[in-house]
Order: C-alpha cells, then structure tokens, then sequence
C-alpha cells in the first residue's frame, strides 16, 4: 500500500482566492494523478504525470494546473477559484506495476 | 476508447448476506487490468481487489472475490459474509497494459451499497 498526503484535508475559501493543493507521496512512484469527484458521482480525470517535468491535461478540461519539479511531489493550484471548482479533489500514484493507490482527499469549498 | 458500465446504481443487503455488483466494460484491447474500488463515507478510494486479464483465474481477496468473463467482458464483485463496515461506493475501473506512458485508468459510475443491520 502506498502512503499518499493530501493537503488540506478541507478548505472553505472565498471567490477569487489563490489555492494550491498539496499531493505528496513517499513510494517513489513515478506517475501520478489528479482528478476531481463530486459527492455520489464517478471520478474524473483532470491531470497526470509521467515523472519529473512531464505534466498533461486529463479527460477533464479543467482550469486548474500542476507541476512536477519532484518525483514525490504534484501540487494543483487554482489562479482564482470559483464557486464551480468546489469538488473533491483526489491524488493518486502509481509505480511500474502497480496499481493505483489514492490519497484521502481535499474538499474545496468556494463560497 | 474504453468504457466501463456499473448498471446498478444502489444496492442493499442485509448483513452476513451475498451481494454480488456487476461491472460491464468494452475494449479492443487485450491485455489490461481490471480493479474494484471501495469509497467509504470518508471518501478515500481503497483497491479492494485487481484482475490481470491474462489470468484465468478469478482473483480472491479474503470475502471478496471476482467472476472475470474474459469473452463477455464482465467483471463482478461477490462479498461474502457482508459487514457494516462494506457499506460504501464501490467503483469498477478498466486500465490498459502499456510498457510505457500514464497507464489512466476508466471508471465507472459507481454502485452505492448499504449493508443494513
């Protein structure tokens, strides 16, 4: 089982802010997800990673972006959100031949 | 491009009971993986189980258990024994077999099951 951090665990922010939410993991997993959940709905691919400096857009447009500057490390960050951007987002990671392992989330909340 | 179907949107049963979920997916492809998911309340996704699809053999993780039909391409989830603590989203999803690239995987819409007391 991999170990997957999100960061914050829940956030209630106002309109217009700037927001990075944090992903890390300590497998060494090489690639490594993004994607966004509404309560009861399926899950919805908004970004991923091959490794280090390799970052690509997911089935979901979305308007938020990532990097990845460290193999253990895939932040999204929101420019300015918007009440349409509250969601669940999750984080997962991969290895070689491994499935995917998920972190436990972040609520966003957009007022 | 691959699609995976869950037609059961709720399911309910009581516990200790056998509760099978059904997962239909299509794809051309012929080597890949296929995997259940579990979504508790607290929304973290748990891999409950995997199924290579050059195996023949279901896969088995203590009471729960696969029915892989390679040719009809069905993917069920029997739980045996069922617990309260089973009760949760449960998501079927579809990964192709690359030797390179991102490796995403397709998801169904879930099936919400509640195991009642």
């Amino acid at each position: 089982e991999a170990d997957i951090y999100q960061t914050p665990r829940y956030l209630v922010i106002g309109t217009g802010k700037k927001i990075t939410l944090e992903c890390s993991q300590t497998m060494g997993h090489d690639k490594m997800y993004w994607y966004q959940q509404d309560p009861g709905m399926e899950l919805h691919l908004i970004h991923y990673s091959y490794g280090v400096n390799s970052t690509e857009k997911g089935d979901l447009s979305s308007e938020s972006t990532v990097s990845r500057i460290r193999t253990e490390h895939f932040p999204l960050t929101l420019e300015s959100a918007r009440p349409s951007h509250t969601s669940q987002y999750l984080c997962a990671s991969r290895g070689t031949s491994s499935p995917q392992y998920f972190g436990p989330g972040t609520r966003l909340t957009v007022l | 491009a691959q699609t995976v179907t869950q037609s059961q949107p709720e399911m309910s049963v009581q516990e200790a009971e056998t509760v099978t979920l059904s997962c239909t997916y299509d794809t051309s492809e012929n080597n890949y993986y296929l995997f259940w998911y579990k979504q508790p309340p607290s929304r973290q996704m748990i891999l409950v189980i995997r199924q290579e699809a050059y195996k023949q053999q279901n896969a088995t993780e203590n009471r729960f258990s696969v029915n892989f039909q390679k040719a009809a391409k069905s993917f069920s989830l029997k739980i045996s024994d069922s617990q309260l603590g089973d009760t949760a989203m449960y998501f079927c999803a579809f990964m192709k077999l690359y030797i390179q690239g991102a490796q995403k995987l397709v998801f169904g819409q879930g099936t919400r099951l509640t195991i009642n007391p």
